[in-house]
């Protein structure tokens, strides 16, 4: 069995400050694969983000970072300088095997204010 | 490079009724999956298909059911609809079983009443 905790449901921030999104996953096999997903209101997931279990590499694209530690079964996702168009539900997921099947978390509302 | 397309965008049904959900993954793509989001369960695995067979499946009634076609679409089937079956429906297609990620749909958005 896995189990994805992203025990923050909902973050309000001002325009332009850092934000992080806690996500820790639990299961007992050593391959499994984790991933990042924004739903704006429109409903649509949009894929931010895979991580491998055996790639423990720090990963930044533009505002949007991602540190995975194995030790501590986190992978955690910031955003720098967060703008507006950052609000959103985000969604950390983990598959095992052929990574065809995901396992959500319950997501976190993220909300940015002026 | 179209996306995953899913059709109809929102349905309402009756109590008892049946209904298709139609998803078309994007060009070569032969996996298809699909969830079911609730704000109660949150989102949940409902099965997977890659070239033609159900390779997965999710902890749900025989009342849900799929299939795919030679060219990859997908549809899922619910039948003797029940109210707690109102949820957004979300396709997914992967070349290669997820490994790389999933590109979803905007899903269909089902109200039984």
């Amino acid at each position: 069995a896995q189990k994805v905790t992203q025990a923050q449901t909902e973050i309000s921030v001002v325009e332009k400050e850092d934000v992080t999104l806690d996500c820790v996953y639990e299961t007992r096999d050593t391959t499994y694969y984790l991933f990042w997903y924004k739903q704006p209101p429109s409903g649509e997931l949009v894929f931010l983000i895979r991580r491998n279990s055996f790639d423990e590499q720090n990963e930044i694209s533009g505002r949007y970072s991602w540190n995975f530690q194995k030790s501590t079964s986190s992978f955690n996702f910031t955003i720098t300088a967060s703008q507006v168009v950052d609000s959103a539900v985000y969604f950390c997921a983990g598959s095992t095997g052929t990574a065809s099947k995901l396992t959500f978390g319950t997501g976190t509302r993220l909300q940015v204010t002026l | 490079k179209a996306g995953v397309t899913q059709t109809p965008r929102y349905l309402i049904k009756t109590r008892g009724q049946q209904v298709t959900l139609s998803c078309s993954p994007i060009s070569g793509h032969r996996s298809v999956s699909w969830y079911q989001q609730t704000p109660g369960q949150g989102l949940q695995f409902l099965f997977e298909y890659f070239s033609e067979t159900q390779r997965n499946k999710g902890n749900f009634p025989g009342r849900f059911s799929g299939r795919q076609f030679s060219n990859s679409r997908s549809e899922m089937n619910v039948s003797t609809l029940e109210l707690g079956d109102s949820a957004l429906y979300l396709c997914a297609s992967s070349a290669d079983r997820g490994r790389s990620g999933y590109t979803f749909g905007s899903g269909t958005r089902l109200t039984v009443v």
